[in-house]
C-alpha cells in the first residue's frame, strides 16, 4: 500500500532553517511528482510547490521563492523540503503529498509539526 | 486571501443532502476539469474524495458527488452521516505559475 511516512516535529527559532523528509513506499517514486502543502494553526491548506521524482523539476509558490527548497533522493525514495530565513508565521503542520500540476493528491503524509519560536 | 472562494460553513441532518460551492476564474475552475475535493477531520490529513470533477476514488463512498458549472464548482454529499463532519478544500488546475489553488475551506457540521 501506498505510504508517505514523514518525520518529526521541530522547534527553530526565528532566522533559522528546517528540512522536513517524507519517506515514500509501495509505488514508483520517479512516476509520481510530490506535492508540499502547510497548514497554519486554524487556517486552510497552503500549496507550497511540487517537485518531480523522475527529473527534478520543481515549481514553487511565489510568496516561498528563495526561501523554500524542494529536493528528492531517489536511493532512498525520500522527498524533502528545506525552509530557510524562518518567522513565526512559518508556524504550521506541513504535508507532502503525492501528485503535481494536474495530478490530484491521492495520498498524504502524516504531517509534520514546525513551530517556530524564539 | 485564497484563491477559490468557499462558504466558510454548512450545516445540515443525518440523512439530508448538503452542497458546498467553489468558485473561481476562467483561468483556473472554469478552465480545466482538474477540479478536487479534499476532506479533513481535526488533528488529521486532508483525504482526497473527488478528482477531476466528479470522480471518485475507490473506497469513497457513493454519497459523494461532484460536479462544475462555469467557473463554480460543487461537492454534493446526500445521506450525511455524523461523520461526514469535517473540513472541506477544494483545489484546482490554474493556468497561473503555481498550477494548484486551494479553497479556503468550508467546515461541514452534522446537526
Amino acid at each position: 500500500q501506498v505510504q508517505l511516512v514523514q518525520s518529526g516535529a521541530e522547534v527553530k527559532k526565528p532566522g533559522a532553517s528546517v528540512k522536513v523528509s517524507c519517506k515514500a513506499s509501495g509505488y514508483t517514486f520517479t512516476s509520481y511528482g510530490i506535492s508540499w502543502v502547510r497548514q497554519a494553526p486554524g487556517q486552510g491548506l497552503e500549496w507550497m510547490g511540487w517537485i518531480s521524482a523522475y527529473n527534478g523539476n520543481t515549481n514553487y509558490a511565489q510568496k516561498l521563492q528563495g526561501r523554500v527548497t524542494m529536493t528528492t533522493d531517489t536511493s532512498t525514495s525520500t522527498a524533502y523540503m528545506e525552509l530557510r530565513s524562518l518567522r513565526s508565521d512559518d508556524t504550521a503542520v506541513y504535508y507532502c503529498a503525492r501528485g503535481w500540476l494536474q495530478i490530484p493528491l491521492d495520498y498524504w503524509g502524516q504531517g509534520t509539526l514546525v513551530t517556530v519560536s524564539s | 486571501q485564497s484563491a477559490l472562494t468557499q462558504p466558510a460553513s454548512v450545516s445540515g441532518s443525518p440523512g439530508q443532502s448538503i452542497t458546498i460551492s467553489c468558485t473561481g476564474t476562467s483561468s483556473d475552475v472554469g478552465g480545466y476539469n482538474y477540479v478536487s475535493w479534499y476532506q479533513q477531520h481535526p488533528g488529521k490529513a486532508p483525504k482526497l474524495m473527488i478528482y477531476e470533477v466528479s470522480n471518485r476514488p475507490s473506497g469513497v463512498p457513493d454519497r459523494f458527488s461532484g460536479s462544475k458549472s462555469g467557473n463554480t464548482a460543487s461537492l454534493t454529499i446526500s445521506g450525511l452521516q455524523a461523520e461526514d463532519e469535517a473540513d472541506y478544500y477544494c483545489s484546482s488546475y490554474t493556468s497561473s505559475s503555481t498550477h494548484v489553488v486551494f479553497g479556503g475551506g468550508t467546515k461541514l457540521t452534522v446537526l
